[in-house]
């Protein structure tokens, strides 16, 4: 069966970090795109950052770039996403979603975790 | 940036009833849009893609069409779990993604 299964979200302070991870399991993790994908309570989707299978190109949302960077660790079967001086905007519910194979954008998503929530509050 | 424009916002109908869901690209999208279905407090699940290809395991009730600038989602035959809240998602601008801002369908 194919799962994405995301971890390490929390209550951090404003300013402060956090490091999400999603596990794959049941697919050649190697061969995909991946995608991060944020909703914020009561709001719509909003994606957040790609990376392609080989961590050769990645890709951001003006509302983060600069402050998040994705990332994978191929031999783990696992996708990062490190959020930095966090602000109250990135409250929300993180998934991680399988893109198509090798470079993201073409297919769309197709396989989601169930998330993880990320609170930014004082 | 290429804008989608999803409609309506929100939706009331009865068991039984055909629904159809619109979203419109503010620039031709050719057919890079997909379907997606969210219950609350779950991940979203993709029905369609390609515009009008059925995901693997959706009932045969829910078709996508429509190519360019505008498409639609239907569901010929509502049934109880199909309330929910359903969004579209382009992927034709490169480097990013897009998603329209959601239809909630409600029981009548």
């Amino acid at each position: 069966e194919v799962q994405l299964v995301e971890s390490g979200g929390g209550l951090v302070q404003p300013g402060g970090s956090l490091r999400l991870s999603c596990a794959a399991s049941g697919f050649t993790f190697s061969s995909y795109a991946m995608n991060w994908v944020r909703q914020a309570p009561g709001k719509g989707l909003e994606w957040v950052s790609a990376i392609s299978a080989t961590s050769v190109s990645t890709y951001y949302a003006a509302s983060v770039k600069g402050r998040f960077t994705i990332s994978r660790d191929n031999s783990k079967d696992t996708l990062y996403l490190l959020m930095n001086s966090l602000i109250v905007e990135d409250t929300a519910v993180y998934y991680c979603a399988r893109d198509g194979e090798s470079l993201p954008f073409r297919d769309g998503m197709d396989v989601w975790g169930q998330g993880t929530t990320v609170a930014v509050s004082s | 940036d290429i804008q989608m424009t999803q409609s309506p916002s929100s939706l009331s109908a009865s068991v039984g009833a055909r629904v159809t869901i619109t979203c419109r690209a503010s620039q031709g999208i050719r057919n890079d849009l997909g379907w997606y279905q969210q219950k609350p407090g779950k991940a979203p699940k993709r029905l369609i893609y390609a515009a009008s290809s059925l995901q693997s395991g959706v009932p045969s009730r829910f078709s996508g069409s429509g190519s360019g600038t505008e498409f639609t989602l239907t569901i010929s035959s509502l049934q109880p779990e199909d309330f929910a809240t359903y969004y579209c998602l382009q992927h034709n601008s490169y480097p990013m993604y897009t998603f329209g801002q959601g239809t909630k369908l409600e029981i009548k």
